[in-house]
């Protein structure tokens, strides 16, 4: 059963542009990370957040955590072809972690 | 700390054959996660540990997966039969015991049974 939703799931944009990507779960996570994976790697953790209401910010990255703490959005700004990659969220409870579906960005220069 | 160490990197090998994946977690690092990933189903957990106790298997897809982690140090992940359907790419996870803890994944084993 996945408990968290990506979307989209794919998403191909121009150096410059702004997006956001969003996690969404029926589930209430006690804690929710997202992470990037680059290809032949494993994925490396970006930001964890944990207070219902949340706003993190990394650099262009911004991670806002849903009220009810079942879902998350991540926008960046500007992309650059560096922000490629996969963005998976992962949803804490517990000691185990439970991944979104993930979201395959391609910035083209 | 070198990190999550995963071998082999890659594996190719023939329909019936036992595979088995190796990892050594970060030193310290009290659970230990296997995961399986695929373009169709993402990241999965197959199984995770906690001071070497098999805690949560029920992602194990079937009796020919197993896992052990004799020792804080070592965990290994067998797959007798392997299948077709088995081709993926592997990790392995470790992090410190408490909640809100980063997950330190391996570069992973890419499986390929043909």
């Amino acid at each position: 059963t996945q408990l968290l939703e990506q979307s989209p799931q794919f998403l191909s944009i121009q150096e410059g542009e702004n997006l956001t990507v969003y996690c969404n779960s029926s589930s209430v996570f006690s804690s929710l990370q997202w992470y990037r994976q680059e290809p032949g790697e494993g994925p490396v953790l970006l930001v964890t957040v944990v207070t219902g209401g949340e706003v993190k910010k990394l650099k262009r990255l911004t991670f806002q955590f849903g009220d009810a703490r079942k879902d998350s959005s991540l926008h960046i700004t500007a992309a650059q072809p560096g922000d490629t990659g996969l963005y998976l969220c992962a949803g804490g409870g517990g000691n185990q972690f439970y991944f979104g579906t993930g979201t395959s960005l391609t910035v083209i220069p | 700390d070198a990190g999550v160490i995963q071998s082999p990197r890659h594996e190719v090998t023939e329909m019936g054959q036992e595979v088995t994946l190796r990892c050594k977690p970060i030193s310290g690092h009290n659970s230990l996660f296997w995961y399986r990933q695929t373009m169709m189903r993402g990241l999965e957990l197959l199984i995770y540990f906690n001071n070497n106790v098999p805690i949560d298997d029920s992602g194990m897809p079937e009796d020919r997966f197993s896992a052990k982690m004799p020792n804080a140090s070592f965990s290994t992940l067998k797959i007798q039969p392997s299948e077709p359907r088995d081709s993926a790419v592997y990790f392995c996870a470790s992090t410190q015991t408490g909640g809100h803890t980063e997950a330190f994944f391996g570069q992973g084993t890419r499986l390929t049974v043909v």
